[in-house]
């Protein structure tokens, strides 16, 4: 497509319930991006994929959260047992290369949990 | 303290006015330095990407980046309503030091009043 796609646009989940975040990056894009982003607050590093490997997840904030992105396209952010804490908005962006300029974001998943 | 640090505004001033934007950062390594502009229930668009220090122009946008003093800014000339974002800078270190990851300021809400 043109763009980064993410689905749902918003999602609204009780605590305790697990939730699935889906990207379809831009075609051919190689590198795959996700960051959360707190109400007023500017983007935080999630995990990285360069083609179907995870190469980094160091801002994965627990064991709850898990990305896959199993052929090396469309990727999915899934959160088990959501918390209050989880509610915020989920960018995923995607570059040909791995370089910081490249990036496109999509508009996000906005997921509240009550 | 965080990594960097950027007023969150909000920010407001009359159409045509000369807009400064500024973020601080504390890590010596980064040399990618970028701005972003994100409208309200969007993912951030880059705007401006520059490596190590210099300005760089590009339409009514000029953005400066002073590594001695670690201090990254952005310049708007003749200010449009159209404009009224938020504006998240955002930077990385180099190439085999994690430069895939990009890490942002909280972002500055800006008003241009018509």
């Amino acid at each position: 497509g043109a763009g980064v796609s993410q689905s749902p646009r918003y999602k609204v989940a009780k605590r305790g319930q697990d939730v699935a975040l889906r990207c379809d990056p831009i075609s051919g894009h190689v590198s795959l991006f996700w960051y959360q982003q707190a109400l007023g607050q500017g983007p935080e590093f999630l995990t990285y994929f360069q083609n179907e490997a995870q190469l980094d997840k160091s801002g994965l904030p627990s064991d709850r959260f898990f990305a896959e992105r199993p052929e090396g396209s469309v990727s999915t952010l899934k959160i088990q047992r959501t918390q209050q804490e989880d509610s915020a908005v989920y960018l995923c962006a995607s570059s040909f290369g791995g370089g910081a300029g490249g990036y496109t974001f999509g508009s996000g998943t906005r997921l509240t949990v009550v | 303290q965080k990594e960097v640090e950027q007023d969150p505004g909000p920010l407001s001033v009359p159409e045509g006015a000369i807009v400064s934007l500024n973020c601080t950062y504390s890590n010596s390594a980064f040399q990618y330095f970028m701005w972003y502009r994100q409208y309200s229930r969007k993912g951030p668009e880059l705007l401006m990407y520059t490596y190590s220090s210099g300005n760089k122009e590009d339409g009514r946008f000029t953005a400066q980046v002073d590594k001695s003093s670690k201090y990254i800014s952005l310049f708007i000339r003749d200010s449009q309503p159209s404009d009224s974002a938020t504006y998240l800078c955002a930077m990385s270190p180099p190439l085999g030091q994690g430069a895939q990851k990009l890490v942002f300021g909280q972002g500055t809400r800006l008003t241009i009043n018509p």
